[in-house]
């Protein structure tokens, strides 16, 4: 089944114990990104990598990391977590840049104490 | 001023009924539009891409005003089932960012 998976899907922690968040994609998609969803302010893209090695920041970048090492793979990694991070995160897949259909990890809720 | 703004409703809908709403976008030069589902808190899911000359799938219908800038979705014969957020998308002109709005709730009533 082609489909984007994510652990964990509940995570709470505590300010600044370093966590990793996996996205994978079974798709061969090029595009990755990470996206936070918060309420009253809709989905904001962190980063977003357009293909291996390739990766580059979003609207809302600080305080997160990436890396794009394989095409399947993107994780996302918070250093040093933060009260104001604890949101629904997002990762989403596409063939490539110009097309037009995202496929939707089913969200990972993070809870930073 | 956001990129993309939608009215956050809900609109309460009752069975059957017709309901419509609209996303504004502050960018012309924004090359393609979608409409989003999201049912609670899951991931949101690709409902229909909007064309200039507007589009309907089955009870769906949308549309785009480029002068205007808004796009609008339109759901007839409403069905409990249709009770989500729906997410406005916008491209942007570079062909790459997908820009999201804040989502319009919809509850469909019995």
């Amino acid at each position: 089944e082609a489909q984007v998976t994510q652990n964990p899907r509940y995570l709470i922690t505590v300010t600044g114990k370093k966590l990793t968040v996996t996205c994978s994609q079974n798709m061969n998609h090029e595009y990755m990104s990470w996206y936070r969803q918060d309420p009253g302010l809709g989905l904001r893209q962190i980063y977003y990598s357009m293909n291996v090695e390739v990766t580059d920041k979003g609207d809302v970048p600080e305080g997160y990391k990436v890396s794009r090492k394989e095409k399947r793979n993107f994780p996302l990694i918070l250093e040093s977590p933060s009260p104001n991070q604890t949101s629904l995160y997002f990762c989403a897949s596409r063939l490539r840049t110009g097309y037009n259909e995202q496929f939707f990890g089913p969200g990972t809720r993070l809870t930073v104490l | 001023r956001k990129e993309v703004e939608q009215d956050p409703g809900p609109f309460n809908v009752p069975e059957g009924a017709t309901v419509a709403f609209n996303c504004t976008y502050s960018n012309s030069a924004s090359q393609s539009f979608f409409w989003y589902r999201q049912d609670c808190r899951k991931e949101p899911k690709l409902l229909m891409s909007v064309y200039s000359s507007g589009n309907e799938d089955g009870r769906f219908t949308a549309q785009l005003n480029r002068a205007s800038q808004y796009i609008s979705l339109l759901i007839r014969d409403s069905k409990l089932s249709d009770s989500a957020t729906y997410l406005c998308v916008v491209k942007g002109a570079a062909g790459n960012k997908l820009t999201f709005g804040g989502g319009t709730r919809v509850l469909v009533k019995p």
